[in-house]
């Protein structure tokens, strides 16, 4: 499969400490987006990161893209119970057009 | 300014009827994608308009069908359902670009029984 493949697939930490999700894919890619998606609605585009990029940082969050490894990791800092969520990375192949392909996704639970 | 619109919310049919759910891009967006999520499960691409062509399609049988009209909406249709087509149907828009991220509607749910 091209797609995406979250690790963990689910998550469960305390409020305050970090979430770290790690996505792999398997062909080369243009670029690769991180997504939200709170209890079965709709998703919310956190960050994207181009394969020239190695690292990306947007308020708490902070991306990395490894494409020799062809691996990216999440990380949530400082996180919070409203962060409790369901995280998917997607990928634009290369020659993929617009075409987003979406991995399985990695559950997160923060509790207070 | 309105995000991506999606109608119904939710919609229950039986068993080989036929379903059409629509969408409504972001102002000046004119790519539309379709997105199936199955209870549990990641997102399937579906189908995928720019411009009222359709540009890719995802591993689905031929009764899964779109279109993208003029002013950029789109309509999912699916023929003949079947029990296995419960789930969320998610649109999303976004310009035509490689290093463009997508917004998504609240999704379509739907139910066969």
């Amino acid at each position: 499969s091209q797609q995406g493949e979250e690790d963990p697939q689910a998550l469960s930490i305390q409020e305050g400490e970090n979430a770290t999700m790690n996505c792999s894919y398997k062909t080369s890619i243009n670029n690769l987006q991180w997504y939200r998606q709170n209890s079965g609605r709709g998703l919310v585009h956190l960050i994207l990161i181009r394969s020239n990029e190695r690292e990306k940082h947007s308020g708490r969050l902070r991306v990395t893209l490894d494409t020799s490894k062809k691996s990216s990791s999440l990380l949530i800092t400082a996180s919070r119970a409203a962060d409790t969520a369901s995280y998917f990375c997607a990928i634009i192949l290369t020659g993929g057009g617009n075409k987003l392909t979406f991995g399985t996704g990695t559950q997160l639970k923060v509790e207070l | 300014e309105a995000g991506v619109t999606q109608s119904p919310t939710h919609l229950i049919k039986t068993r080989g009827q036929q379903a059409t759910l629509r969408c409504s891009p972001i102002s000046g967006h004119t790519s539309v994608y379709w997105y199936q999520q199955a209870l549990g499960l990641g997102l399937q691409f579906l189908l995928w308009y720019d411009e009222g062509e359709e540009r890719n399609r995802g591993n689905f049988p031929p009764r899964f069908s779109g279109r993208q009209f003029p002013n950029y909406s789109s309509e999912l249709n699916v023929n003949a359902l079947e029990l296995e087509d419960s789930a969320l149907y998610l649109c999303a828009s976004s310009f035509l670009g490689r290093d463009t991220e997508a917004f998504f509607g609240q999704g379509t749910r739907l139910t066969v029984v």
